[in-house]
């Protein structure tokens, strides 16, 4: 597809649990984001993969989360032992990551909806 | 501590009437702002986007003013179209000392605008 691909589109998993989201960005991007969106809040970074420089972790709320980037392409956001507080939409971004490109115009997947119960 | 903050969550304007949202930053290292919309069940898309050098871009309907020195942007859309009901986030970025991070973006909680025939 032309656009960000993300799965599952939604999740229902139990506290403990471990999840994994997965992420395909726009064929050709070398810059790829997770951000998530809590209830009744904005945005917020997690993690930022570019090219293959170290990844920017700096947003990642803690050592339950980590993500990888294979081949430089599709990403995966992994959650163990899942906390209620850990329920939000899960978005996934991505850009081409040239110098010359209009900065920050990222392109969004329509994200995974996880809840844990 | 909100860096980026939306104070309005909801706006509600008639069709061809103009809309404005507002925002309102802390961080004076920002030097790069945009907006986003964002459809239910979608991925926020990008909007319109100013540089700190300007104080404002225009782009059709939508513009984008920017005050630095009271650290505030604001989005008018003008004439408003019932399609314009979306949320609209806005976000904000900056380089970071000692190296750059680019779309790594910081976002305000974003308000509901809903425009009636």
């Amino acid at each position: 597809g032309a656009g960000v691909s993300q799965s599952p589109s939604n999740k229902v998993t139990e506290k403990g649990k471990d999840v994994e989201l997965r992420c395909d960005p726009i064929s050709g991007h070398t810059a790829l984001y997770w951000y998530r969106q809590s209830l009744g809040q904005g945005l917020e970074f997690l993690i930022y993969f570019q090219g293959n420089s170290a990844p920017d972790k700096s947003g990642l709320p803690s050592d339950r989360f980590s993500a990888e980037r294979t081949g430089g392409s599709v990403s995966t956001l992994t959650i163990q032992r899942t906390q209620q507080e850990d329920s939000a939409v899960y978005l996934c971004a991505s850009s081409p990551g040239t110098w010359s490109f209009p900065r920050e115009k990222l392109f969004f997947g329509s994200g995974t909806q996880l809840s844990v119960l | 501590d909100q860096q980026v903050k939306q104070n309005s969550p909801s706006l509600s304007v008639q069709e061809g009437r103009i809309s404005i949202l507002n925002c309102d930053y802390t961080n004076s290292m920002f030097d790069y702002f945009l907006w986003y919309k964002k459809y239910p069940a979608e991925g926020p898309t990008f909007l319109i986007s100013i540089s700190s050098i300007k104080d404002k871009n225009e782009d059709g309907r939508f513009t984008v003013f920017l005050n630095k020195s009271a650290k505030h942007l604001s989005l008018h859309i003008v004439p408003s179209q019932p399609g314009d009901s979306a949320v609209y986030f806005c976000a904000a970025s900056g380089i970071n000392a000692g190296g750059t991070s680019y779309g790594k973006l910081t976002f305000g909680q974003g308000t509901i605008l809903t425009v009636h025939p």
